[in-house]
């Protein structure tokens, strides 16, 4: 299957500092990336869709100046976490859809730990 | 609202006993549904996509099966490193490729 990285894998910071998330597709050009978090023992939450060459599409709850979404090219999109507390600590996750992909399945990258001094 | 619910929540095996894991959906028209695996620290990991009521799909010691309401997840002969977490999501017809809405998950341990 397509491969998604992500960096860091893990990330401390103090509150109030900025932090931002790459994510990049390997193997495949992805025109749409999705942002998701996960808190201990929940489920995946789907943050916000992006897109290459315009803006993101945040999903209800989700603050869009607080969680800033970059997708510059056709493998990567960025997540900068600004001013940061600690409510936003969590595990970040991004994805993609590969265009060419027969399943029409979305491929995960390994996820990124914030923790939030 | 699209919703899905996974149960049980988590589910002790011993080596070699078969069970199977369920996924209740409600979705306002059915695009996909999608089975992952995760294990801890990590992102999920793609096992199958089901379009439609009646099809299955296979890969080693699972099976997955879709009815117009819900879907399982059949492990035979579990191995202890069959050993995860297993989520179940939907994408819904008239939405963006690749909008899925999550279950809570099923925590799967198998016991040597």
């Amino acid at each position: 299957g397509a491969v998604v990285s992500q960096h860091p894998s893990r990330v401390i910071c103090k509150s109030g500092t900025s932090v931002k998330i790459e994510c990049r597709s390997l193997d495949f050009q992805a025109t749409t990336m999705f942002w998701y978090r996960q808190f201990p023992k929940q489920s995946l939450m789907l943050m916000a869709t992006s897109n290459e060459g315009s803006k993101a599409t945040y999903e209800q709850g989700v603050e869009k100046d607080k969680f800033l979404i970059n997708h510059a090219s056709l493998t990567l999109s960025t997540l900068t976490v600004t001013s940061a507390h600690p409510e936003d600590s969590s595990f970040y996750i991004c994805s993609a859809r590969d265009p060419q992909g027969q399943d029409n399945e979305q491929f995960f990258g390994p996820g990124t730990r914030l923790t939030v001094l | 609202e699209d919703q899905v619910t996974q149960s049980p929540e988590a589910l002790r095996l011993q080596e070699g006993e078969s069970s199977s894991l369920n996924c209740s959906y409600t979705v306002s028209g059915l695009r996909g549904l999608f089975w992952y695996r995760q294990d801890p620290g990590k992102g999920p990991e793609f096992l199958f996509t089901l379009y439609s009521a009646g099809e299955e799909k296979e890969k080693e010691r699972l099976k997955a099966t879709l009815t117009k309401k819900e879907s399982f997840l059949h492990i035979t002969a579990p191995k202890p490193e069959d050993s995860a977490t297993y989520l179940c999501a939907v994408q819904a017809r008239g939405t963006s490729y690749g909008k899925l809405t999550f279950g809570q998950g099923t925590i799967l341990t198998v016991h040597p």
